[in-house]
């Protein structure tokens, strides 16, 4: 069964530090989704693409955060400087988009630890 | 989006049918509602989603009121493998670009031996 790769599964690092994560999409899925997770707290979109170009960014933390998904297919989240408060899951997510029924696939995340 | 309100947590016996609700009050007549559950330290899995007909699938049964306010998923048989949290999302229309998937905190439900 196709699945949503991310990578790195844990990472941590020191504050001001700067950090990325890589999602694969399952093949065929236009839209893609970034989200973040605090413990004990339900996933928080961040951004949202279709194919390559954003649809919702608007709970993304412009000064720090950056995302792309410069071919539609494969995307990455960039964080810098890397503050303590972003120790989270950070999620990603695809699905059919406009050719779907709207459920997301999620990958198995990528744990962030902010020292 | 509209929002929805999950009660915190919730157990239920091994082998006996868990029901988690779900309201849903200020849910728009073209939105769908939609259940994933969140195994520990994993990403969401989807689960199912419904309109306004109940809809049943090989993991789970929705049963969605008439008036759409609410909604409850069941877990015929609930197994240990079951215990995880359940959200309940409701978002905009299919084949949108608008279309959001918001969540809550869910509902943890513990199933015990």
């Amino acid at each position: 069964e196709a699945e949503v790769a991310q990578s790195p599964r844990y990472k941590i690092t020191e504050k001001s530090q700067a950090v990325a994560f890589w999602c694969d999409p399952i093949s065929g899925h236009a839209t893609l989704y970034w989200y973040r997770q605090i413990l004990g707290q339900g996933p928080e979109l961040l951004v949202q693409f279709q194919d390559e170009s954003v649809v919702d960014d608007s709970q993304l933390p412009k000064d720090r955060f950056s995302a792309e998904r410069l071919k539609g297919v494969d995307s990455t989240l960039k964080i810098q400087p890397a503050e303590l408060g972003d120790s989270a899951m950070y999620l990603c997510a695809s699905s059919y988009g406009l050719r779907g029924t709207g459920e997301l696939f999620f990958g198995e995340g990528s744990r962030l630890t902010v020292l | 989006d509209a929002k929805t309100t999950q009660p915190t947590s919730m157990d239920c016996a091994e082998g006996r049918a868990a029901n988690l609700p779900c309201n849903h009050s200020t849910i728009s007549g073209n939105e769908y509602v939609y259940w994933y559950r969140q195994i520990h330290s994993q990403g969401p899995q989807y689960i199912i989603h419904g309109l306004k007909n109940n809809e049943t699938n090989e993991m789970a049964s929705l049963i969605i009121t008439e008036d759409r306010k609410s909604s409850t998923l069941i877990l015929p048989h609930a197994t240990l493998r079951d215990t995880a949290v359940y959200y309940c999302i409701v978002r905009p229309p299919l084949n949108t670009n608008a279309g959001k998937s918001t969540f809550g905190d869910g509902t943890t439900l513990t199933v015990k031996p």
